[in-house]
């Protein structure tokens, strides 16, 4: 059965304190892995895809990479508008459906 | 510059009522989705639509019927709710589903059944 497991459920930090969000999946064959940013109230925003292991992406803060077994998502530096609910996705070969994880609840306190 | 537009936002019912959410995308895109958000257990497909004319289930579609009006709009119907349909209801939209394309999301319907 396709997984996607997200750690941790829950992250404080600092402003400035860097970390890493975890995702690792299981799945029969990886067409492409998925980040999104959901604030509370609003739809899920996409951030990034990833395709194939060792491919990296960014975007401000944000730095997005992938394994065979599992995606990292790197914010340096973050600042308070940073937080939000952080979700991974991952589409399986010859579906036509994402599957998510359960999400990263980032707080930072400024 | 809507993107995908869902209503109602907030509702709420009786057990076994019944009640119609709409979806409508104004982006042109193929394909459209319904999923279903619960504390604790991420974002859960109830049913997509590929393409004008298809629709097919996903991993949660007991309880649920979709109809894909046309190529805008995807509306998600509860014909008898229950308890257990309280949750936060999605729809998004993609330009196709077999290619590794970006889903849009709306807003999002909270839905309580009491």
């Amino acid at each position: 059965e396709d997984q996607v497991t997200q750690s941790p459920e829950a992250l404080r930090l600092q402003e400035g304190e860097s970390s890493s969000l975890n995702c690792s999946y299981t799945v029969s064959g990886l067409r492409g892995l998925f980040w999104y940013r959901q604030d509370p109230g609003k739809g899920p925003e996409f951030l990034f895809t990833l395709y194939s292991a060792g491919e990296e992406k960014e975007k401000e803060r944000l730095k997005a990479t992938l394994t065979k077994k599992e995606s990292f998502l790197h914010i340096t530096a973050p600042k308070p508008e940073d937080s939000a609910t952080y979700l991974c996705a991952v589409q399986v070969q010859g579906a036509q459906k994402l599957v998510f994880g359960q999400g990263t609840r980032l707080t930072i306190n400024p | 510059n809507a993107g995908v537009t869902q209503t109602p936002k907030f509702q709420v019912l009786k057990t076994g009522q019944s009640m119609t959410l709409q979806c409508a995308q104004d982006m042109n895109h193929n394909s459209m989705y319904w999923y279903r958000q619960d504390p604790g257990m991420g974002l859960r497909l109830i049913y997509y639509s590929a393409s004008e004319g298809t629709t097919d289930k996903g991993e949660v579609p007991n309880g649920y019927n979709v109809s894909r009006l046309n190529k805008r709009e995807f509306s998600l119907r509860l014909e008898s709710a229950a308890p257990s349909q309280t949750s936060v209801y999605f729809c998004a939209s993609t330009l196709h589903s077999a290619t590794n394309e970006k889903l849009f999301f709306g807003s999002g319907t909270q839905l309580s059944v009491l």
